[in-house]
Parts: C-alpha cells; sequence; structure tokens
C-alpha cells in the first residue's frame, strides 16, 4: 500500500536559516509527488509539483527514488513561510487516482 | 463559481444528531473528493467521485458516513449519529477530471471546509 511519512510534526527555524521539510514515499508504482501548503486561515492550496522541477516562493524539491523521498527545501526561511505543509503522493488503485497525504508539517519561522 | 465552495464554514452538533456538509466544486470539475483533517492525523481521504462513474468510497470510516453527489456538481456528505470523534475539518476538493495528468498538471482545488465540533 502507498505511504507518505512526514517526520517532523513541528519544525521550528530563525528567519534566514535553511529549511528541509522532509517526507518519505512507499509506493510500488511510479510516484508523482506534490507539496501543499495551508497559510494561517486560508485554505489548503498546491506549492509544487515534482514533474515540473519548479522553484516556488524560493522552495525546491527533488524526488530520489533511490531513497523514497521528496524532501521541501528553501535556503533562507521567511516569515511569511510559516504554515502547515503537507507531501501527497498520487497513486493509482482500483481503476482511480487520488492523493494520499503525509500528516503534515508545521513550519514556524522565528523572527 | 470561481472556487470550491463549502458550507457551512462551522457547525456545532450534538452526539448523536445527523449532520449535512455540502460542497459546491469549480464549474466544470468532474472529479470531486472528499477529505478530513484532524489535529496529528494529517488529511484523511474519504471518498471521491468521478463523473458519473460509482464513487470510491474506500475511505469512509464507518457506515454512518455516505455521500452524494447530485447532477455532477454539488455534493453532499451527511454523517448520522455524530459522534465526539468525529469532530474535525471536512475539506472538499475537486479536479478538472480523475486522469492522473490533470491532477499532476494542475493538482487539486480545496475549498475552505467544514469545521465540525460534536459535543
Amino acid at each position: 500500500a502507498q505511504r507518505v511519512t512526514q517526520p517532523e510534526k513541528l519544525l521550528s527555524v530563525f528567519k534566514g536559516a535553511p529549511v528541509e521539510l522532509k517526507c518519505n514515499y512507499s509506493y510500488s508504482g511510479s510516484p508523482e509527488l506534490f507539496w501543499y501548503v495551508q497559510y494561517s486561515r486560508q485554505r489548503l492550496q498546491l506549492l509544487l509539483r515534482h514533474i515540473s522541477r519548479e522553484s516556488i516562493k524560493g522552495f525546491t524539491a527533488d524526488l530520489n527514488k533511490g531513497e523514497t523521498s521528496f524532501h521541501l527545501k528553501k535556503p533562507f526561511a521567511q516569515e511569511e513561510d510559516s504554515a502547515m505543509y503537507y507531501c501527497a503522493l498520487l497513486y493509482s488503485g482500483a481503476g482511480s487516482y487520488q492523493l494520499t497525504f503525509g500528516k503534515g508539517t508545521k513550519l514556524s519561522v522565528i523572527p | 463559481g470561481a472556487g470550491v465552495s463549502q458550507s457551512p464554514s462551522n457547525k456545532v452538533t450534538e452526539k448523536g444528531k445527523d449532520v449535512e456538509l455540502r460542497c459546491d466544486p469549480i464549474s466544470g470539475h468532474t472529479a470531486l473528493y472528499w477529505y478530513r483533517q484532524s489535529l496529528g492525523q494529517g488529511l484523511e481521504f474519504l471518498i471521491y467521485f468521478q463523473g458519473n462513474s460509482a464513487p470510491d468510497k474506500s475511505g469512509l470510516p464507518s457506515d454512518r458516513f455516505s455521500a452524494e453527489r447530485t447532477g455532477g456538481s454539488v455534493s453532499t456528505l451527511t454523517i448520522q449519529r455524530t459522534q465526539q470523534e468525529d469532530s474535525a475539518v471536512y475539506l472538499c476538493a475537486s479536479s478538472l477530471t480523475t486522469h492522473p495528468r490533470s491532477a499532476v498538471n494542475y493538482g487539486y482545488t480545496f475549498g475552505s471546509g467544514t469545521r465540525l465540533t460534536v459535543v
């Protein structure tokens, strides 16, 4: 069965420090991975997708199939990055496709 | 509409009562999903609808939970005989299709959720 693991419930970093939010997955198929973000009092929204290899708001994430990881990184944290971050895996099951989410990591950037 | 709309935004109910939560997806989105978000548990998949096909109900936690989608648009999630452990934020999301490329290219669009509190 597919699984997404985010080992840290809470991560606190100082402003300007590097950030790495960890995500590991378990899936027998070819993984499609995403990061979603939820800022305070806002709805959950897509941050980035592994296939696009994009950088959004300074965040990047590289899929490492050998380590089955998709860690989210940013070199210099900003206060506005404080939010809840969810890693998600798109998987196929019973003829359908859906996202499985990790339990989330709350990032707190200390001014 | 411009986004996924959910109502009510907050619902407080007494244990044992039934509740209905509503989701109005983005116009033209054929796929609709319900998730439950609770502290420490992340997002738990409940059910999804794909066009006119039978829904995937594999995530519903008990037979007290049911959902329907009328006319391929609005969906209602019903919880019967609510229990305190049902307290959570119920999120609805939609996507253009259930084809994986749609989800990969566009992701899901989430509503702002219904916060359910069972007292």
